[in-house]
């Protein structure tokens, strides 16, 4: 049983750039979270996916985007790179409101992201 | 605002150590917590999950325990081994509109010597 798995590993771009990151979730998970993690935080939820639909929203300016497609795979897209978004980028997938209630979020790998 | 502390920030004990780690949070009315360990630059492994209905959670050496009411959680790891080193990130679904994602604490960086 695969579990979420998130590509590419590393990345590097430059500031005004824009960057796709990718993200497959566990068999049998439907909703897909990314977070964002700066370097010695926890990380900070930009938003999540359920249905092919941005569901909820953390913080974040509207320079991050999403798609979900109908394989319950999800996208973040980030334009206009500044600095401050180097990070690294976690999806988590979990079951959604058809599944167990415990709502129980599993993490992938994550991707570096470094914008110079 | 529901915020999650985690206390200390850094840890560092002898190997065979039984040892705590602490999590508070704002805001009792939580939907489930969990403990999570993260190796430099990883991602972040499932330990345990704790439902709100639930007082505690064990796992081979680890047993969380979950007082909402005081709004803290502690992590218990028996027997600490050097393979334990690792960031313990504490993530909490609070309840209402934020049930879909987690808020996390800033981590305990554990070091175990051998």
């Amino acid at each position: 049983d695969a579990g979420v798995t998130q590509s590419p590993t590393h990345l590097i771009k430059t500031r005004g750039q824009q960057v796709t990151l990718r993200c497959s979730p566990k068999s049998g998970h439907d909703t897909v979270s990314w977070y964002q993690q700066a370097l010695g935080q926890g990380p900070q939820f930009i938003f999540q996916y359920y249905e092919e639909e941005e569901r909820q929203r953390g913080n974040f300016p509207d320079r991050f985007s999403g798609h979900q497609f109908p394989n319950y795979s999800s996208e973040l897209n980030v334009n206009a790179l500044l600095l401050g978004d180097s990070a690294l980028y976690l999806c988590a997938s979990s079951w959604g409101p058809s599944g167990p209630p415990y709502n129980e979020q599993f993490f992938g790998p994550g991707t570096r992201l470094t914008v110079l | 605002k529901q915020e999650v502390t985690q206390i200390p920030a850094a840890l560092s004990v002898p190997e065979g150590e039984n040892l705590v780690l602490n999590c508070s949070f704002t805001d009792s009315a939580i939907y489930n917590l969990q403990w999570f360990r993260q190796d430099p630059g990883k991602g972040l492994t499932s330990l345990l999950l704790i439902q709100s209905s639930q007082r505690e959670q064990t796992s081979g050496r680890l047993n969380a325990s979950l007082d909402k009411s005081s709004g803290r959680s502690t992590l218990y790891i028996a027997a600490s081994q050097p393979g334990d080193s690792a960031t313990y990130l504490c993530a909490v679904h609070f309840g209402g509109g934020s049930q879909g994602n987690l808020i996390f604490g800033k981590g305990t960086k554990l070091s175990v010597k051998p």
